[in-house]
């Protein structure tokens, strides 16, 4: 069971836009900006969003992150096949002095 | 470019100990912190702790890790090590070291990554 709660799949057609949510409580999202990763079968996870909404350079601006609160979410506008992926959320949790994911949300592109 | 590069695949019995290396570069390895993570087979990404790159590698580990994790750097060879103690086959999983963003709040560089596989 995740501290911070995403539901373990999605699914879209190219072309269209998804956005994937990460819920959490007061001391971790309520308190530190969301960060959030893509994670390729057999790759490292790679940073996508980090801050609630910035963007590192190179992440294409079809990514977008947003925070209201106690949850955040991800979107990806314009799917690609390539974006089919594991998508995790991230944020230090203040009461539990660390860091916790989500459970990751499994986006397939149909 | 920042790169880190893990030691490669482990094999254990449960009960034995394995310890992980990450050797970092491209960056100044002094000052910053350093993450480890975990994915086991089908489950999602988990935090295990932080070393401080300052004050000799303080680490700071999820209360699930403390006692059997032993998290340390080496800084003449830019290394950081995580050690586990105790294997168990629920310690089978593939093994991060990160690298934390100067802003303190998120992970911004990857290792490859190492399998670590337990068995009885």
């Amino acid at each position: 069971q995740s501290v911070l709660a995403q539901p373990p799949s999605a699914s879209g057609t190219p072309g269209q836009r998804i956005t994937f949510s990460c819920s959490g409580t007061t001391s971790n999202i309520g308190s530190n900006p969301v960060s959030w990763y893509q994670h390729l079968p057999g790759a490292a996870p790679t940073l996508l969003i980090h801050s609630n909404d910035q963007r590192p350079s190179g992440v294409p601006d079809r990514f977008s992150g947003s925070k209201s609160v106690t949850s955040a979410s991800l979107a990806i506008s314009g799917l690609q096949s390539e974006d089919e992926a594991d998508y995790y959320c991230a944020v230090r949790d203040d009461s539990l002095n660390g860091w916790v994911f989500g459970g990751g949300t499994k986006l397939t592109v149909l | 470019q920042v790169q880190l590069m893990q030691s490669g695949a482990e094999v254990k019995k449960s009960g034995a100990s394995v310890k992980i290396s990450c050797r970092a570069s491209g960056f100044t390895f002094t000052t910053y912190y350093m993450h480890w993570v975990r994915q086991a087979p089908g489950q999602g990404l988990e935090w295990m702790g932080i070393i401080s790159p300052y004050g000799g590698g303080v680490a700071t580990y999820a209360e699930k890790f403390e006692g059997r994790v032993t998290m340390t750097r080496d800084t003449s060879t830019t290394t950081v090590y995580m050690q586990m103690t105790g294997l168990t086959s629920d310690d089978s999983a593939v093994y991060f070291c990160v690298r934390g963003s100067s802003g303190w709040y998120y992970f911004d560089y990857w290792g490859q990554g190492t399998l670590v596989s337990v068995s009885s």
